[in-house]
């Protein structure tokens, strides 16, 4: 299986900074056929399932403010989240959609400092 | 309005059998991958596998393979997540949600992330 390691497990933001949630795969995820990372960001608060915030590393799902912006390739990978607002208080994951098991990351929580 | 629609928490015993559901509607539900996912409480997400309705196609984590089934009734739009003897490790959330359809890809490819979610259902097994 692709292993998918976060990084911090949890951090705090004040309200108007950015928030940086790390990932990192045991191996590559980039499918050199399309120069494409098939790597995805979720977001899940408490209660709620997770929601889909970011595909192929960096593209946001319809919807999804632009203050979530995610970069990164192959192996290492980073979520940021700009001027952070109280509702972003949430557990975030990584996922890999490169080889089947779709592994997830444990998770990061974010709160506001 | 796409959705997953899951049914609702169960309380079994071990060694009980049990089937829990997830309908889809607002899209073709045979042309997209149904996967499950698993939350023990308060712990992360862990992918257990995924189904292709149209085929019935199914695909388990290593770790699943054996210990769960997965189903759909086509004419009903609903995939189905079986135990057939359950442990108290099984005690978890359990989602479905929908591989979406990557730009240039057919949604059949079975490569997607996880686009529409099921509200989750809670299944605890004990004594």
């Amino acid at each position: 299986d692709v292993v998918m390691t976060q990084s911090p497990d949890s951090l705090a933001v004040s309200l108007g900074a950015r928030a940086t949630i790390n990932c990192k795969s045991s191996q590559s995820v980039l499918y050199s056929s399309n120069n494409k990372n098939y790597l995805a960001w979720y977001q899940q608060k408490p209660g709620q399932p997770p929601k889909l915030l970011i595909y192929w590393t960096s593209v946001r799902e319809s919807g999804i403010p632009d203050r979530f912006s995610g970069s990164g390739s192959e192996t290492d990978f980073t979520l940021t989240i700009n001027n952070l607002q109280a509702e972003d208080v949430a557990v975030y994951y990584c996922q890999q959609f490169f080889r089947s098991p779709f592994t997830f990351g444990q998770g990061t929580r974010l709160e506001i400092k | 309005e796409v959705q997953l629609v899951q049914s609702g928490a169960e309380v079994k015993k071990p060694g009980e059998s049990l089937t829990i559901s997830c309908k889809g509607s607002g899209y073709s539900f045979i042309d997209y991958w149904v996967a499950w996912v698993r939350q023990v409480p308060g712990k992360g997400l862990e992918w257990v596998g995924f189904i292709y309705p149209a085929s019935s196609d199914a695909r388990y984590r290593p770790s699943f393979q054996g210990q769960v089934t997965f189903s759909v009734d086509k004419s009903i739009n609903t995939a189905f997540l079986q135990w057939s003897s359950l442990e108290a490790s099984d005690t978890s959330i359990f989602y479905c949600a929908r591989l979406s359809q990557l730009p240039g890809y057919a949604s059949s490819s079975g490569l997607g992330a996880l686009d529409v979610w099921g509200q989750g259902t809670p299944v605890i097994v004990s004594s």
